[in-house]
């Protein structure tokens, strides 16, 4: 069964950096774009990052432009978020999920997440 | 970029009620809209994909229609594990696959 299980979350202070990583199996992984969506606390859900099969093509929310890269191992199945010069406002969790079954119109499956706090 | 807006932003309703939530679009996606269910502490569930695909397992008394601008969530009856938020979201243009801001459906 399709699995997606995020890691590398917890509290860092305000300028700092964090890395985030997303196991999947369950599905062939280098056939399938991958994103990124977060929310913060008691907020709504924002869509972060996208990355395509190959790891050719990379698109980002303007809210993380310039400070946060997402890259694939396609060799180990594993999805990152690299966030830098990170503020208060990135406090919240973060979900890797792809549309697997559906295709590329809706997220079908979603890792449980990982919590991201950045102090002040 | 495509904004959504959705409504209402909370609603309250009893066991067997039909729920109605509209989700509308700055500019016309298509067909390239999905919703999600999510409980709190728990990741998003997609209810219905296309605007009107229901999900692998999603109960049938969930449906999805519309297109353009102009989208709706209907729960026939709702039940008690449908107390939730819902969210669209739009696939025809990106960067950013937008969410909207979501309907919390609480117990009346």
């Amino acid at each position: 069964q399709v699995q997606l299980e995020e890691s590398g979350g917890g509290v860092v202070q305000s300028g700092r950096s964090l890395r985030l990583s997303c196991g999947a199996s369950g599905f062939t992984f280098s056939g399938y774009s991958m994103h990124w969506v977060r929310q913060a606390p008691g907020k709504g859900l924002e869509w972060v990052a996208i990355i395509s099969h190959d790891g050719s093509q990379k698109n980002y929310a303007a809210s993380v432009k310039g400070r946060f890269t997402i890259s694939r191992d396609n060799s180990k199945n594993t999805l990152h978020l690299q966030m830098n010069s990170l503020r208060t406002e990135d406090t919240g969790v973060y979900y890797c999920a792809s549309g697997i079954i559906v295709g590329a119109t809706a997220f079908d499956f979603w890792g449980q997440g990982t919590l991201v706090t950045v102090s002040s | 970029a495509i904004q959504l807006t959705q409504s209402p932003s909370s609603l309250s309703a009893s066991v067997g009620d039909r729920v109605t939530i509209t989700c509308r679009a700055s500019q016309g996606v298509s067909s390239a809209l999905a919703w999600y269910q999510q409980k709190p502490g728990k990741a998003p569930k997609l209810l219905i994909y296309d605007a009107s695909s229901l999900g692998n397992g999603v109960p049938s008394r969930f449906s999805g229609s519309g297109s353009g601008t102009d989208f709706t969530l209907i729960i026939s009856s709702l039940q008690p594990e449908d107390f939730a938020t819902y969210y669209c979201q739009q696939f025809a243009s990106y960067p950013p696959f937008t969410f909207g801001p979501g309907t919390k459906v609480d117990i009346k």
